[in-house]
């Protein structure tokens, strides 16, 4: 199975900051790659796909980079609704693997 | 509107059985592939298992292979997760989510409890 290490494990940062989510995956997935916000007692949302392609209706200050290994997701202007956690998941093959989280603290 | 619905979660003693079903509407079901994703209380996501658009692949992760059993009914829009030999590590929220690749919507989730 594709090992998948996501860095930090928790961030605190303020209203307008930009932050960065890193994903290592422990072999390359081109850019077979998503990224999902999921809010306290809510359910996982979809952000990023492809890596990099924005999700309809997700606000633009999520960004996705990335191919091969590693891959990042950057939030550009922090807002209060973002405090969330963070997981990567990978759909390059079975079994698919997500990342441990990170949460978000505003 | 794209819903799913899950349903079937509970309470129930090691070594027991639990089926969980996930109610599709809003789209052409048969199209997509479907899936269930697990959380513990306070821990990550964990993929579980997918299911292709016809039921004729079927994936299973290691954890809940022999154990789990996924179907789906598309006459139904219906997804099914049949749960049998639960242990204690199996108590979660168990999400629905559409999508082969990018699981695009995900149901509110169904909490099941292994204890005794």
């Amino acid at each position: 199975a594709i090992q998948m290490t996501q860095s930090p494990s928790s961030l605190s940062a303020s209203v307008g900051d930009r932050v960065t989510i890193t994903c290592r995956t422990s072999q390359g997935i081109t850019n077979d790659l998503g990224w999902y916000q999921q809010r306290p007692g809510k359910a996982p949302e979809l952000l990023i796909y492809a890596a990099s392609s924005l999700e309809s209706g997700v606000p633009s200050r999520f960004s996705g980079s990335g191919s091969g290994t590693d891959f990042a997701l950057t939030i550009s202007r922090l807002q209060p609704e973002d405090s969330a956690t963070y997981f990567c998941l990978q759909h390059y093959n079975y079994p698919r693997t997500f990342g441990q989280g990170t949460k978000v603290e505003i | 509107e794209v819903q799913l619905v899950e349903s079937g979660g509970g309470l129930v003693k090691p070594g027991g059985s639990l089926r969980l079903s996930c109610a599709a509407s809003g789209f052409t079901f048969v199209s997509y592939n479907m899936n269930w994703v697990r959380q513990a209380p306070g821990k990550g996501l964990e993929w579980l298992s997918s299911i292709s658009g016809s039921g004729s692949y079927i994936y299973y992760a290691d954890s809940v292979k022999g154990r789990f059993t996924l179907s789906r009914d598309n006459a139904k829009d219906s997804l099914y997760l049949q749960m049998n030999s639960l242990r204690a590590e199996d108590t979660a929220v168990y999400y629905c989510a559409r999508g082969e690749n990018y699981f695009d919507y995900w149901g509110q989730g169904t909490l099941v409890t292994v204890s005794s």
